[in-house]
């Protein structure tokens, strides 16, 4: 069956360290993976998206990696701060799907000072 | 600025009520989807639209339906509302081109029926 899983659903940092979150995907063929960030009573808010060409992207102090032979894809913060505490989603996009996204079910990051 | 609006953000019910979730976008957006979203649960897509008058099921359409009149407006209707469907509804928007979507969200609708 087809499956995306985000494997923590939490995860306590230290302010200052990197966060690292994992969303693992199963029977699914994305052509791109995207992540979103959502503060609690607010809709999802887009962050990255990363083709599955490409190993690596960037943006400030975001990081996302994927890797489509282990059918994964780790998204960082480095230099954690209070303010980066929220629920993060990946979500794949197949090829040809038309912009349909299939969410994961989120990992909720509490960055504590 | 980008801008997906949902008409509330609190809305409670009656079971049995016939109940309309209205969506508007300003980016000349294609797609339009709406989700709900519940603990545990995550975003499930409930139904998505291609362009005006089209419309796709997605994963949970049993005691939906939609409506896409206009490019920039996709209402999500209750035909009978029940307390199963208390949830957070978000609608979201895209345009589909060839180099991934990002999705706009709006702020969400926060449905109870009782």
């Amino acid at each position: 069956s087809q499956k995306i899983e985000q494997n923590s659903e939490a995860l306590n940092i230290q302010e200052g360290k990197t966060a690292t979150l994992t969303c693992n995907y199963t029977n699914y063929s994305p052509a791109y993976l995207q992540w979103y960030r959502q503060d609690p009573g607010r809709g999802p808010v887009f962050l990255l998206l990363i083709r599955e060409n490409e190993k690596e992207k960037r943006k400030e102090r975001l990081k996302v990696t994927f890797d489509t032979t282990l059918k994964q894809s780790l998204f960082h913060i480095t230099a954690s701060q209070p303010a980066d505490s929220a629920t993060y989603l990946c979500a794949l996009e197949e090829g040809g799907s038309q912009g349909n996204l299939i969410f994961g079910k989120g990992t909720k990051l509490s960055v504590k000072p | 600025d980008v801008k997906v609006t949902q008409s509330s953000r609190y809305l409670v019910k009656r079971t049995g009520e016939k109940v309309f979730l209205e969506c508007v976008q300003d980016m000349d957006h294609e797609n339009m989807f709406w989700y709900r979203q519940d603990p545990g649960l995550g975003l499930r897509l409930i139904y998505f639209s291609y362009d005006v008058k089209m419309k796709e099921k997605g994963d949970i359409p049993e005691g939906y339906s939609v409506s896409r009149e206009k490019k920039e407006r996709f209402s999500l209707i209750l035909e009978s509302a029940s307390t199963n469907q208390t949830s957070m509804y978000l609608c979201a928007s895209s345009f589909p081109g060839q180099g991934g979507t990002e999705a706009f969200f709006g702020q969400g609708t926060r449905l109870t029926v009782v």
